[in-house]
C-alpha cells in the first residue's frame, strides 16, 4: 500500500474550517483515499473516501489534486467535538489484493479550540 | 442499524492470566477484523475473517493468542497467557463489499491493562 505523510498535530479555532492535509506520492492509479478520524477512547469512525474527484458528505468535503499525490480532508465549520486524531489511508480499489484492511499511520492529532 | 458491539469495554488483568474478548459485527457484514492499537499508534491487523474462515491472521501471535468466528458471526479473541506488553485497545471492525462498498467499521474497542 502507498504510504502517507500527515503533520502529527494541528489547531484550529472554534467555528473555522479544518484543513488536514495528506501527502501520498506513490499513490497507484486505482488506490483510494480513505479518511477515519478517532476520538479520544473510542474507535476509529469512517469519514469519507474517494479516487479522483472531489467528494462531500455530511462530515467533511475531501479534495484530491489532480495528480492525486495529495489530498486535503476539510471540515468546514470545526467545533470542539471534532478534536481527535485524522488518519489518511490509501487503500487499494475493493476487487484488489490488500483491498480488505486498512493500514494505519500515526494520523494528525487535530485540536479545536475555543 | 446498530454498529459493531465490543465487550467488555474495560478489563485489567494479572500477567499470565487468560482474557477473552467479544465482538457482533454489523448485521450482514461478512468481513470481520480484529486489530490491536498501543498507546499513542494506529491501529494495526491482527486477523480478518471472510464469514468463518480465517483468511489473514499473518499479524496475529500464534503462541498465546487465539480467534474464533463460529457460524460467521460474532467472533472471540483469546490472550492466554497474556503479558505485560499486551496492554493495548483490541478493535473489532467488520465491513461488507457489496452493501457499504468495502468501507470498514469499528467497534468501540476493549481496554486491555495487564498488570
Amino acid at each position: 500500500d502507498a504510504k502517507t505523510t500527515q503533520p502529527p498535530s494541528m489547531d484550529c479555532a472554534e467555528g473555522r474550517a479544518a484543513n488536514l492535509p495528506c501527502n501520498h506520492s506513490t499513490i497507484s492509479g486505482n488506490e483510494y483515499v480513505y479518511w477515519y478520524r478517532q476520538i479520544h477512547s473510542q474507535g476509529p469512525q469512517y469519514i469519507i473516501h474517494g479516487l479522483k474527484n472531489n467528494e462531500t458528505n455530511e462530515m467533511a468535503s475531501l479534495i484530491i489534486t489532480e495528480d492525486r499525490k495529495s489530498s486535503t480532508l476539510i471540515l468546514p465549520h470545526a467545533t470542539l467535538r471534532d478534536t481527535a486524531v485524522y488518519y489518511c489511508i490509501v487503500r487499494p480499489p475493493p476487487w484488489g489484493a490488500g483491498s480488505y484492511q486498512l493500514t494505519f499511520g500515526k494520523g494528525t492529532k487535530l485540536s479545536v479550540i475555543p | 442499524e446498530a454498529g459493531v458491539v465490543q465487550s467488555p469495554r474495560y478489563k485489567i488483568i494479572e500477567k499470565k492470566q487468560p482474557v477473552a474478548f467479544w465482538c457482533n459485527p454489523i448485521s450482514g457484514h461478512n468481513t470481520l477484523y480484529w486489530y490491536r492499537q498501543n498507546l499513542g499508534q494506529g491501529p494495526e491487523l491482527l486477523i480478518r475473517y471472510e464469514n468463518e474462515e480465517a483468511v489473514d491472521d499473518s499479524q496475529l501471535p500464534k503462541d498465546r493468542f487465539s480467534a474464533e468466528r463460529l457460524k460467521g458471526v460474532d467472533s472471540t479473541l483469546k490472550i492466554q497467557p497474556a503479558e505485560l506488553g499486551d496492554s493495548a485497545v483490541y478493535l473489532c471492525a467488520s465491513g461488507d463489499t457489496l452493501r457499504s462498498g468495502n468501507t470498514i467499521y469499528f467497534g468501540e474497542g476493549s481496554w486491555l491493562t495487564v498488570v
